[in-house]
């Protein structure tokens, strides 16, 4: 299996372009998450989304948005990118169906720089 | 508000030791902790997670405890190897705090053969 897979794995962006994240899981989980990771400072939880049809804001959430498109795919958009916004992006997912006790499994980021 | 944090951020040891990696958070009411490790420019790898109704769990060389009372974990890794090298991170699901994780910075791990 394929696991949480995340395109692009790096990418450019000049202030004010948008563009938009992409991660999908092939192990059926229910929830998906999207943490971002600066230094010394570990992640924080940008979105998240229980389930399909729902999503909710985590920590940080300002500057972007979310679309849990189907059960598979969870996408992070940057409306107008600003360079504090220069991060590595990880998504997550986790099989909530058993309630608390699922483990999260992480891809394998998107590192970000805007200029 | 609901913090995590680790100490030491850094750590340097001889292969062959046993080291500890410490974990403490702030509200006793969680429902989980998990620790990961991170390589250089990768992503995370689940290591271990404790449910809130443990008090340990052990995965090979690896074993962490919970004391949930107290508001700490620890990671002990026995007999360390240079491949033992990389970031750990513990996160923790607070109660109330429903599907988010939230981390600690990290203890950056480098083993010298």
């Amino acid at each position: 299996n394929a696991g949480v897979t995340q395109t692009p794995k790096f990418q450019v962006l000049k202030t004010g372009q948008s563009m938009t994240l992409q991660c999908a899981q092939d192990m059926n989980h229910n929830s998906m998450y999207w943490y971002r990771q600066d230094p010394g400072m570990g992640l924080r939880l940008i979105y998240y989304s229980a389930s399909e049809g729902t999503t909710d804001k985590g920590e940080v959430p300002n500057g972007y948005n979310v679309s849990r498109l189907n059960k598979r795919e969870f996408s992070l958009r940057l409306e107008s990118a600003a360079p504090s916004q220069t991060s590595v992006y990880f998504c997550a997912s986790r099989d909530s169906g058993t309630g608390l006790q699922g483990e999260q499994y992480f891809g394998p980021g998107t590192r970000l720089t805007v200029t | 508000k609901q913090e995590v944090t680790q100490i030491p951020a850094a750590l340097s040891v001889p292969e062959g030791e046993n080291l500890v990696l410490n974990c403490s958070f702030t509200d006793s009411a969680i429902y989980n902790l998990q620790w990961f490790r991170q390589d250089p420019g990768k992503g995370l790898t689940s290591l271990l997670l404790i449910q809130s109704s443990q008090r340990e769990q052990t995965s090979g060389r690896l074993n962490a405890s919970l004391d949930k009372s107290s508001g700490r974990s620890t990671l002990y890794i026995a007999a360390s190897q240079p491949g033992d090298s990389a970031t750990y991170l513990c996160a923790v699901m607070f109660s109330g705090g429903y599907n988010k994780l939230i981390f600690g910075a990290g203890t950056r791990l480098a083993v010298h053969p």
